[in-house]
């Protein structure tokens, strides 16, 4: 089945520490994108990537990184810089960029 | 920052009632307007994209218009079905950029 896959469903953090967020899809996309979600609000951009190796930050990037080494991958790194990281993630991608964008079913991150 | 707004933020109805919420977002810069339906536990799921004024499209009991001269798009549910619950959420999207905007969803409640 073709889709995208997020892991963990769930994930902890401690204080300074730096987590990975896993994201990978076999939907052959060349975008993929990250999300984050705060109770009440809408979906914010965090990074979103066009192209294999070329990544761009979105709205809010501040605390966060990212890699595209490979195409169906494109891991969020939350960093101990992110002061405020409890939040649902999502990632997404699409066909070409400006496509429609199809979604993962998310992560949530707690902090400890 | 783009301003997107949805109303109402969450409509609780009866099985059988038809319903419908807006989305307003800039009257500027518009390239597509896209609807996703979101359900508990699920991946968000592109319901529709629209480009032109005066659009309008149908998928099933579900039905969109589209205003870009003013600024707003209306979802409309014939008929709500309990399964039909879920966050409706809409994402403008400008040719200035061209990442989505998304507003803060409408949470709709379908009671049997």
């Amino acid at each position: 089945d073709g889709g995208i896959t997020q892991s963990p469903k769930y994930l902890f953090r401690k204080e300074g520490q730096n987590v990975t967020l896993s994201c990978e899809q076999n939907l052959n996309h060349d975008a993929m994108y990250w999300y984050r979600q705060d109770p009440g609000q809408g979906l914010r951009l965090i990074y979103y990537s066009q192209i294999v190796n070329d990544f761009q930050k979105g709205d809010i990037a501040e605390g966060y990184s990212v890699s595209r080494e490979k195409k169906e991958s494109f891991p969020l790194t939350v960093t101990s810089a992110q002061k405020n990281p409890t939040a649902f993630y999502l990632c997404a991608s699409s066909s070409k960029y400006r496509e429609t964008q199809y979604f993962g079913p998310g992560t949530r991150l707690l902090v400890l | 920052i783009l301003n997107v707004e949805q109303s109402p933020q969450s409509l609780h109805v009866q099985e059988g009632d038809s319903t419908n919420f807006t989305c307003s977002f800039p009257s500027s810069n518009f390239y597509a307007l896209h609807w996703y339906r979101w359900e508990t536990a699920k991946s968000p799921e592109a319901l529709f994209v629209m480009t032109l004024n005066g659009d309008e499209k149908k998928k099933g009991r579900i039905s969109a218009t589209l205003n870009t001269k003013e600024g707003y798009s209306y979802l409309y549910i014939k008929g709500s079905q309990p399964e039909d619950s879920a966050t409706y959420l809409c994402a403008f999207q400008s040719n200035a950029g061209n990442m989505l905007t998304f507003g803060g969803g409408t949470r709709l409640m379908v009671k049997p």
